[in-house]
């Protein structure tokens, strides 16, 4: 599967504790995005990463959320101390390091809050 | 001015009929535009790309972009009920380096047997 892989599909935690989504982009695709979609609304764009590198954090809430993509392995979105409003869907989606080039999205991560 | 807006619908159409989205958007978010559609449950999925005025078709779609009048379009013909979906416009910022998609809240479509 030459897609962006994601996991988990679905991720349950209790309020407090720690979620950790990995994002795997396609194959030749150096530029990956968070977006999260929250029940009935927009997806929202979170944050753009390089290897390495975190390009445009401006759409990451100030506290608890961070992300990272290291050199070898995938992309982490990690959200410590959980809340319930951190419910929602996650997807990472991925593009060629050529300009504006269409975004190709992974299957989500379904993070529930308990 | 929301920065891409879409009529939410839903927006019902008879099979074999064309089905039209719309969306608008402001002067941030004026490079490249995308029309993604997202099944209930499921990602969003990649259905055209357009970045400059005019028509581009692929297959049963059709995007168009008017960069004066500030709006993009998708049309699909010989509308399926396959093609029940909610379609999510979406568009890059100008000149900002980042390539972040801002996306409307989607029109939902549903196609009549």
């Amino acid at each position: 599967n030459a897609g962006v892989m994601q996991n988990p599909r679905h991720l349950v935690r209790r309020r407090g504790q720690e979620a950790r989504l990995r994002c795997s982009p396609m194959k030749g695709h150096s530029h990956v995005y968070w977006y999260r979609q929250l029940p009935e609304e927009g997806l929202k764009f979170m944050v753009y990463l390089q290897k390495e590198n975190i390009i445009d954090e401006s759409g990451m809430p100030k506290e608890r959320f961070s992300a990272e993509f290291p050199k070898e392995g995938p992309s982490i979105l990690r959200i410590q101390q959980v809340v319930r409003g951190d419910s929602a869907a996650y997807f990472c989606a991925s593009s060629p390091p050529l300009g504006t080039q269409p975004q190709h999205f992974g299957d989500g991560t379904r993070l529930s809050i308990l | 001015q929301k920065e891409v807006e879409q009529n939410s619908g839903p927006l019902s159409v008879p099979e074999g009929a064309i089905a039209s989205l719309n969306c608008t958007y402001s002067d941030r978010v004026s490079q490249s535009f995308f029309w993604y559609r997202q099944y209930s449950g499921k990602s969003p999925e990649l259905i055209m790309s357009i970045y400059s005025n005019g028509d581009k078709e692929d297959g049963r779609f059709t995007a168009q972009l008017n960069k004066a009048s500030q709006y993009v379009s998708l049309l699909i013909r010989d509308s399926q009920p396959s093609d029940s979906a909610t379609y999510l416009c979406a568009g890059t910022e100008s000149g900002a380096g980042s390539y972040q998609l801002t996306f409307g809240k989607g029109t939902k479509l549903s196609v009549i047997p």
